[in-house]
């Protein structure tokens, strides 16, 4: 099993619509989580954090489940401009700073 | 403020060369790491740097492959006699530990082409 899965997609979505993606994660020590967005032929910025309570930031809301180690993603009123690739990204080894990125899930918001 | 900077921004090489990449991280930033993306691909963890810590090299995929960090700022990754499967982009992150924030701020990578 992968350390950090999700679903390729492509996820293609009208403007307007809500969508989601989740991530598992399989070391049930991780502690840290964070939603990365990456644009074609771009590096990755950090889009969010994951709290353990779950956050919101405007239209994007993020949730941790610990007892079935995944993450996910909410994005209501999806716009064009949030086309992109989605990294999830764990902590592996709690008490340290090495993460694993999972290898993204493609978002196109189509007109 | 700057952010992370590397160089070359793109280079080519033929098969067998050996191949340095720098990284300059944000000032300050204590944890400096590498990965490399291939076409199409998830981000691939390297090495990782934090402080004067020995390094984390456990994503090193081989020998060939090594870096350093010289006075806890610039870092250079080291490919020696590059194979064609080393065409990727290899990206620098650094970021500033134990203050809660682990956010990594990456840098526009360098795009390697093995020929």
């Amino acid at each position: 099993r992968k350390e950090v899965e999700q679903d390729p997609g492509p996820f293609n979505v009208p403007e307007g619509a809500t969508v989601a993606f989740n991530c598992t994660y399989s070391n049930s020590a991780s502690q840290s989580f964070f939603w990365y967005r990456q644009d074609c032929r771009k590096e990755p910025k950090l889009l969010m954090s994951v709290y353990s309570s779950g956050n919101e930031d405007g239209r994007f809301t993020a949730q941790l489940n610990r007892a079935s180690q995944y993450i996910s993603l909410l994005i209501r009123d999806s716009k064009l401009s949030d086309s992109a690739t989605y990294l999830c990204v764990v902590n592996q080894v709690a008490g340290t700073y090495k993460y694993i990125f999972g290898t993204g899930t493609r978002l196109k918001v189509l007109a | 403020g700057a952010g992370v900077s590397q160089s070359p921004s793109n280079k080519v090489t033929e098969k067998g060369k050996d191949v340095e990449l720098r990284c300059d991280p944000i000032s300050g930033h204590t944890a400096l790491y590498w990965y490399r993306q291939s076409l199409g691909q998830g981000l691939e963890f390297l090495i990782y740097f934090q402080g004067n810590s020995a390094p984390d090299k456990s994503g090193l995929p081989s020998d060939r492959f090594s870096a350093e960090r010289t006075g806890g700022s610039v870092s250079t990754l080291t490919i020696q006699r590059t194979q064609q499967e080393d065409s990727a982009v290899y990206l620098c992150a650094s970021s500033l530990v134990g203050t809660g924030s682990e956010t990594q701020y990456f840098g526009p990578g360098t795009r390697l082409l093995v020929l």
